[in-house]
């Protein structure tokens, strides 16, 4: 499987401010997705990052408040705008479509830990 | 609205028996199946992976999936204390790729 690395691992941040997370793979993939893991929750998925294009966003999440970069097929970020305590989450990337690994086989970087204080 | 369904547990079996985990989904049209494993603090990881009607067997991993009853399952022979983590069961449309994930249930093993 491809390796998936996120930046930063974790973070506190102040009410009010944005965080950006990265997330980079060490070779081409075809679909790239951003969940979230509130405390205590499963995965929900916030929006698929779609290569030259915007992303498409799930019901409850918008783009003003989750912009989502994705200029190539390695990289990706996510970032969490104007943040309140309610967005302290983890934030998980997601890739598809390894290409030695099959189509349907979704694999997770490590997560980034947000703590909104 | 689609739906993944797990018992949240926790699920206690003693060391060495079998654990047995299980989830439904709403969505007939739902085509792939995934187990993954969650341990306190990391990212989920893959386990297996299932298509087809039946039963699909790793190691001491089998996944069974039942479509007419959209019912998927995951058996963990001879369980061991690492075995101990939160189970997550997700279901994908081949066409998107997205995943919708059940909140998971809590497997403990006893030594």
């Amino acid at each position: 499987s491809a390796v998936i690395s996120q930046k930063p691992s974790r973070d506190i941040c102040q009410r009010g401010t944005s965080l950006t997370i990265q997330c980079q793979v060490d070779s081409q993939v075809t679909m790239m997705f951003w969940y979230r893991q509130q405390p205590g929750q499963s995965l929900t998925l916030i929006a698929t990052a779609n290569q030259g294009s915007e992303a498409t966003y799930e019901s409850g999440f918008v783009i003003d408040k989750f912009p989502i970069s994705r200029p190539n097929l390695t990289f990706s970020t996510l970032t969490v705008s104007n943040m309140s305590p309610e967005d302290s989450s983890i934030y998980l990337c997601s890739v598809e479509g390894l290409e030695d690994a099959g189509d349907t086989e979704a694999f997770f970087g490590q997560g980034t830990r947000l703590t909104v204080v | 609205q689609k739906e993944v369904e797990q018992n949240s547990g926790p699920l206690s079996v003693p060391e060495g028996a079998i654990a047995s985990l299980n989830c439904t989904y709403s969505d007939r049209g739902s085509q792939s199946f995934f187990w993954y494993r969650q341990y306190s603090g990391k990212s989920p990881e893959l386990i297996m992976f299932i298509y087809s009607n039946g039963d699909k067997e790793d190691g001491r991993f089998t996944a069974q999936l039942n479509k007419a009853s959209q019912y998927v399952s995951l058996l963990i022979r001879d369980s061991q204390p690492s075995d101990s983590a939160t189970y997550l069961c997700a279901v994908s449309e081949d066409s998107s790729y997205k995943l919708i994930f059940g909140s998971g249930t809590r497997l403990l093993v006893r030594p």
